[in-house]
């Protein structure tokens, strides 16, 4: 089936750890996105993508990584730098450069700091 | 800077209502706008999108109709069933993100 797999579901971190949490699509879809949700805001965009090895800082990339090396995955570190990374982290992607195109979104990954 | 706003934060109602969700957006230059439906600790799951030139779709219990000049959307489900409790989120489309709202959250009871 088609789709966006994201993974680890849960996650935990200590203090001072970088994370890593995985975004797989096989819908053929050029760009990618990932969402930070919290209790009470709407979803804030991290980083996108809109084609393999280039990327672009959403709204709030202070204390994350991204890398776009493949057209089905988008991987997302969650660095020490970060203040506050406990949050919902959802991956989505769309087509490119299609601004009228409906956005596709994974089960989203749930990171909670020690 | 976009702004989206959704009216109310919460709704209870009984099954076999209809009912109305809110959307409300501060910048009319936008691509489109698409409703999600979200369950607890889950994604995002896509209902309905409207494109900036059409003034409504439709699929199923749900109608959702768009007011670009007035900056304003509404998401009309019919007679509502215990199955629809959940969180209702818009998003507008401007150049190349999308821009959320915080949400519904609708509880129908039964």
């Amino acid at each position: 089936d088609g789709g966006i797999t994201q993974s680890p579901k849960y996650l935990f971190r200590k203090e001072g750890q970088n994370v890593t949490l995985s975004c797989e699509q096989n819908l053929n879809h050029d760009a990618m996105y990932w969402y930070r949700q919290d209790p009470g805001q709407g979803l804030r965009l991290i980083y996108y993508s809109q084609i393999v090895n280039d990327f672009q800082k959403g709204d709030i990339a202070e204390g994350y990584s991204v890398s776009r090396e493949k057209k089905e995955s988008f991987p997302l570190t969650v660095t020490s730098a970060q203040k506050n990374p406990t949050a919902f982290y959802l991956c989505a992607s769309g087509l490119r450069h299609r601004n009228t195109g409906e956005l596709f979104f994974g089960e989203g990954s749930r990171l909670t700091v020690l | 800077k976009q702004e989206v706003t959704q009216i109310p934060a919460a709704l209870s109602v009984p099954e076999g209502e209809n009912l109305v969700l809110n959307c409300s957006f501060t910048d009319s230059a936008i691509y489109n706008l698409q409703w999600f439906r979200q369950d607890p600790g889950k994604g995002l799951t896509s209902l309905l999108l409207i494109q900036s030139s059409q003034r409504e779709q439709t699929s199923g219990r749900l109608n959702a109709s768009l007011d670009k000049s007035s900056g304003r959307s509404t998401l009309y489900i019919a007679a509502s069933q215990p199955g629809d409790s959940a969180t209702y989120l818009c998003a507008v489309r401007g150049f190349q993100k999308l821009v959320f709202g915080t949400g519904t959250r609708l509880l129908v009871s039964p």
